[in-house]
């Protein structure tokens, strides 16, 4: 079935320093693929998207490019700040069952001044 | 918008007994879906609703049950707690734009 893999954490970086977070995925089909993030005691929050091949999602800094011929979805982000130290989850979505996602294990990120 | 509402937000249940949560979602949003997050487990999909009918169901036991209402509110039910079914429920509810989801706080359940 379908899955997702991400590095594992925790991923602890100085404030200022160049972030990545590996993820990679199997999938049939051509699914949508996302990253959220999940803050101390808070539910999960879309942090950016892309639904086809060669697409960069991106948003408050962070990027990731849906790479279908190495089947990756890395998250990077040039200069991290100690406020986005949080957990961070790599997803995909199947075409064929719209609503459901399949998530990795998430990467914790501690950043620290 | 108001974003996704979840309640009650903390419950402490003993084992045997059942439990209900409940989702209201965006305004507009017809789908719903369940997680169940856990440190060991993960996130995994439990179910989703979309007008009030199941579209979509995880690898749970029948103890596991949902149901959604005409509002798109959206119930699930835990019966005969086990203490493996501690865990933080996140709701997600969907208007169907490339399946983004927007995720409610969750309800933390822990189970005695």
């Amino acid at each position: 079935g379908d899955s997702v893999t991400q590095m594992e954490g925790p991923v602890t970086l100085s404030e200022e320093a160049f972030l990545t977070i590996n993820c990679t995925y199997t999938a049939t089909g051509y699914p949508s693929l996302f990253w959220y993030v999940q803050y101390p005691g808070e539910g999960l929050q879309l942090l950016l998207k892309a639904t086809k091949a060669d697409d960069k999602g991106s948003n408050k800094g962070f990027e990731a490019t849906y790479r279908k011929e190495t089947t990756s979805f890395h998250l990077e982000k040039g200069s991290v700040q100690v406020s986005d130290s949080a957990v961070y989850f790599c997803a995909l979505s199947d075409q064929t069952n719209t609503d459901k996602l399949i998530f990795g294990t998430g990467t914790r990120l501690q950043v620290f001044p | 918008k108001a974003g996704v509402t979840q309640t009650p937000r903390y419950l402490i249940k003993t084992r045997g007994q059942q439990v209900t949560l409940s989702c209201s979602p965006i305004s507009g949003h017809r789908s719903v879906s369940w997680y169940q997050q856990t440190p060991g487990q993960g996130l995994q999909f439990l179910f989703e609703y979309f007008s009030e009918t199941q579209r979509n169901k995880g690898n749970f036991p029948g103890r596991f049950s949902g149901r959604q209402f005409s509002n798109s509110r959206s119930e699930m039910n835990v019966s005969t707690l086990e203490l493996g079914d501690s865990a933080l429920y996140l709701c997600a509810s969907s208007g169907g734009n490339y399946n983004e989801q927007f995720f409610g706080p969750g309800t933390r359940l822990t189970v005695l």
